[in-house]
């Protein structure tokens, strides 16, 4: 059984960046897509970008282009979401999440890892 | 992009009702339409993929129905455990939408 597990929360600065990790054990990583999906305090789910670590190639939301950056590292099977010029609005807890099926981008999210809670603050 | 409708956005019912929640899709998106439930501090959990298939060791009560621009998610019989907010979620763009949730709450 494959579980992903993110790293710990982080406190950042205004216009500063975040880098949150999700490492999968337990089964196969690489040919199944890692998503990134954000949920600020008391709202809902939004998607901020993804990437099928065999491919390389991300995927970003638009709102996102140009100020995230998620990466796949093969050897640790890690998958990483970079996100800078933070502000206020980015104070939300960051999920990572498994595509169901492998080498498809077009299948439901069926493993999540626990949340890495950020807070941007002066 | 797709945008995602879905209703209504809270929900309060008794244990034992029926209750259906729906998601209407501004393109059409096959049955690419997916639902999931969250409680409060935890990660969502997948219940419902490609609008119909049930995950498993989700029971049974839990079904969802749909195809096109209109889907449903139905609860036959209310479980106090059933408390939670569900979200609908289309994964036929890779700009994977979520609908705006609809938090069920006890009466």
């Amino acid at each position: 059984q494959v579980h992903l597990v993110q790293s710990g929360s982080e406190v950042k600065k205004p216009g500063s960046s975040v880098k949150v990790s999700c490492k999968a054990s337990g089964g196969t990583f690489n040919n199944y897509g890692i998503n990134w999906v954000r949920q600020a305090p008391g709202q809902g789910l939004e998607w901020v970008g993804g990437i099928i670590p065999i491919f390389g190639t991300p995927n970003y939301a638009q709102k996102f282009q140009g100020r995230v950056t998620v990466t796949a590292d093969k050897s640790t099977n890690t998958v990483y979401m970079d996100l800078n010029s933070l502000t206020s609005d980015d104070t939300a807890v960051y999920f990572c999440a498994r595509v169901a099926v492998a080498l498809s981008p077009h299948h439901a999210f069926d493993i999540w890892g626990q949340g890495t809670m950020v807070t941007v603050s002066s | 992009d797709i945008q995602m409708t879905q209703s209504p956005s809270f929900l309060s019912a008794s244990v034992g009702d029926r209750v259906t929640i729906t998601c209407r899709t501004s393109h059409s998106i096959s049955s690419y339409l997916n639902w999931y439930q969250q409680k409060l501090g935890k990660a969502p959990k997948l219940l419902i993929s490609d609008a119909s298939s049930l995950q498993s060791g989700v029971p049974s009560r839990f079904s969802g129905s749909g195809s096109g621009t209109d889907f449903t998610l139905t609860i036959s019989s209310l479980q106090p455990e059933d408390f939670a907010t569900y979200y609908c979620q289309q994964t036929y763009s890779t700009s994977y939408a979520f609908g705006q949730g609809t938090i069920l709450q006890i009466k």
